[in-house]
């Protein structure tokens, strides 16, 4: 079956750095996106993966390893604004994506 | 780019009456549409997936004929939710997906009360 985890909560303080890791199991791979979802609205998208490696965008920063079937989402300069769920998504062989539960990160001053 | 809206963002209803939620591409055109929904601290549930002048394909045990879905352009799907019933409360999104890469963008979503 096809299947991707990631943690549940993470809590973090603000300035720090923190490290969502994900990981996936599915028919095929086309890539690997997160996505940020506020409370009470529609997810955001932030990153796509589908080579192997490290994508900086910003404070942001995606990385892959297709071989262990692994992501992680950094995130730096932590802000009370990055208190959010963040969404692991993969792309499978029919270009379907396979979404991660969440992983709710709770930052503290 | 990449705008994708939804209307309305808030919808009140009675019990048994029925609910549109139109979801548009603003400047793009979406190859596919998706509808999920998604109950309150949960994740994400697809519901449809539905491709411009062909029909929607729906996820294992969500009933097509209550969920009523169109895509009658490469810019518009709506969503009908018929009979709605207090436990169809919700918060209902759509996303558009244009091609490669195949991210797809999401609408604001739709609060949905049935009462």
């Amino acid at each position: 079956g096809q299947n991707i985890d990631q943690p549940t909560e993470m809590t973090a303080t603000e300035g720090a750095i923190v490290q969502i890791n994900c990981t996936y199991q599915t028919s095929g791979f086309n890539g690997l996106f997160w996505y940020q979802q506020h409370a009470g609205e529609a997810p955001t998208f932030l990153s796509y993966n589908v080579l192997d490696g490290l994508e900086e965008k910003g404070r942001f920063s995606s990385f892959l390893s297709r071989s262990k079937g692994y992501s992680y989402l950094l995130l730096k300069e932590l802000q009370m604004k990055d208190s959010a769920s963040y969404l692991c998504a993969a792309l499978d062989s029919n270009y379907q994506l396979i979404w991660g539960a969440g992983t709710k990160l709770i930052i503290k001053p | 780019g990449a705008v994708v809206s939804q209307h309305p963002s808030r919808v009140i209803c009675k019990s048994g009456t029925s609910v549109k939620i139109e979801c548009r591409s603003l400047d793009f055109q979406a190859t596919t549409m998706f509808w999920y929904r998604q109950f309150p601290k949960q994740s994400l549930m697809l519901m449809a997936t539905s491709n411009e002048g062909s029909k929607a394909t729906y996820e294992q045990g969500v009933e097509k004929d209550k969920f009523l879905i169109n895509h009658a352009s490469l810019t518009l799907s709506t969503l009908t939710v018929t009979s709605a019933h207090p436990e169809d409360s919700s918060f209902y999104i759509c996303s558009a997906r244009r091609g490669e890469p195949y991210e797809q963008y999401f609408g604001p979503g739709t609060r949905l009360t049935v009462t």
